[in-house]
């Protein structure tokens, strides 16, 4: 069955700190994966997403992912985190008919402390 | 441009009633997909439209359906609600052609309450 483990509830992160989020997929064909955020009563945000190609994908507000075929992984990772990522974090793989049928993680909430 | 909006934003209803919610896409995109996100099972996929037909459905009950316009707008009703239908419904539209053209941009949500 189609899935996505994002293995971290919740992260915490001092503010200057480097991130990384993780996600692991189980999909047949070739995956096409995003991450999203939400930020409280907000709708979800594309940060960034992996069609094919170089398997390190660069996102809006500093962020990227590198797609791993072996490991069924694509962990997001910024450098160096600002308080306002504070956020939760989505992990997804398109199915169905035209990849349009997302399937989404649990989310990973990130609190970043000063 | 617009992003896709969503009505109302906030609804309350209750038990055993029906409720309708509207999602306008994001001018030339043809797809519509609506989602459901509750504390307990997180972001789930209900069922998405291209083109005015249903291209594919999650694993919901009947009482779930949809529908789209000619001009992509799309409707989403609940009948016979339940407490559980309590939740976050978020609307997503995308171009919909092909599979690398497909990343779905997402409304504000309506928050539905059943009592």
């Amino acid at each position: 069955a189609q899935s996505v483990t994002q293995p971290d509830i919740h992260i915490t992160v001092s503010e200057g700190a480097s991130l990384e989020l993780r996600c692991n997929y189980s999909y047949g064909a070739t995956p096409y994966l995003f991450w999203y955020v939400q930020s409280p009563g907000q709708g979800l945000q594309l940060l960034l997403k992996y069609f094919s190609g170089d398997t390190l994908v660069q996102g809006i507000k500093g962020f990227e992912a590198e797609f791993k075929r072996s490991q069924s992984s694509f962990n997001l990772r910024k450098p160096s985190v600002h308080w306002s990522d504070a956020a939760e974090y989505f992990c997804a793989v398109g199915a169905g008919q035209a990849g349009t049928a997302l399937i989404f993680g649990k989310g990973t909430t990130l609190s970043v402390s000063s | 441009k617009a992003g896709v909006t969503q009505t109302p934003r906030y609804l309350i209803k209750t038990r055993g009633q029906q409720v309708t919610l509207s999602c306008s896409p994001i001018s030339g995109h043809r797809s519509v997909s609506w989602y459901q996100q509750t504390p307990g099972q997180g972001l789930q996929f209900l069922f998405e439209y291209f083109s005015e037909t249903q291209r594919n459905k999650g694993n919901f009950p009947g009482r779930f359906s949809g529908r789209q316009f000619s001009n992509s707008r799309s409707e989403m009703n609940v009948s016979t609600l339940e407490l559980g239908d309590s939740a976050l419904y978020l609307c997503a539209s995308s171009l919909g052609g092909g599979r690398s053209n497909n990343e779905q941009f997402f409304g504000p949500g309506t928050r539905l309450t059943v009592l």
